[in-house]
């Protein structure tokens, strides 16, 4: 069973930095890319992030390029979303999901962003 | 960006009813290899979306007959039959043939 699991999100202030996780199993991690999904409270789904799977190509949502960094380690079958200069309207809940159609999403982790 | 029109926005619906709800797409959605990349997700209240249905009209394992999607190039549809109080939340269509990949703003499906 596929299974996605996020962590590392919380309150932090804005213009500080957070870094998520995203542990996987149930599948082969090393040969599927990844994707970041934040929804916003009472919004709709945005795509911020992919990764392949091998690293070799990253793409990033004009809202998040060059502020956020996504990443990750084969060896722990981890997706990493590392987020700099963070603003109020980052706040969020982030989503890690297996490239697919969106068919497999992790459960979500809430990031707030306030003073 | 490909931009994903869902309408309407929110149904009221009575158990046991059918519902339809539409998705327009600002480009064709088929891809080079002739799939077309559509998707349907439902986020039930306080849990992450789940996907129904992919490339169109093909249901995920474990998704109820009563659910079907249909369509080509631009212009989508899902209809649930037989609405049950399991089905209630906000549906997401999402295309994945062009980057970056977007979603519908949703339609809420709730009790009459």
């Amino acid at each position: 069973e596929v299974q996605l699991v996020e962590s590392g999100g919380g309150l932090v202030k804005p213009g500080s930095s957070l870094k998520l996780s995203c542990v996987a199993s149930g599948f082969t991690f090393s040969s599927y890319g990844m994707h970041w999904i934040r929804q916003a409270p009472k919004k709709g789904l945005e795509w911020i992030a992919l990764i392949y799977y091998d690293s070799s190509n990253k793409y990033y949502a004009d809202s998040v390029k060059g502020r956020f960094t996504i990443s990750r380690d084969n060896s722990k079958n981890t997706l990493y979303l590392e987020m700099n200069s963070l603003r109020s309207e980052d706040t969020a809940m982030y989503y890690c999901a297996k490239y697919g159609g969106y068919g497999y999403w992790g459960q979500g982790v809430m990031v707030t962003v306030s003073s | 960006d490909v931009v994903m029109t869902q309408t309407p926005p929110s149904l009221s619906v009575a158990i046991g009813q059918s519902v339809s709800i539409s998705c327009k797409s600002s480009q064709s959605l088929v891809y080079s290899d002739g799939k077309t990349y559509l998707h349907w997700l439902l986020q039930s209240s306080g849990r992450s979306p789940k996907r129904l249905i992919y490339q169109v009209s093909n249901l995920d394992s474990g998704v109820p007959d009563r659910f079907s999607g249909t369509g080509s190039q631009k212009d989508f549809t899902l209809k649930i039959s037989r609405v049950e109080a399991k089905d209630l939340g906000v549906y997401y269509c999402a295309q994945t043939t062009h980057f970056p990949p977007t979603f519908g703003a949703g339609t809420k499906l709730e009790l009459k």
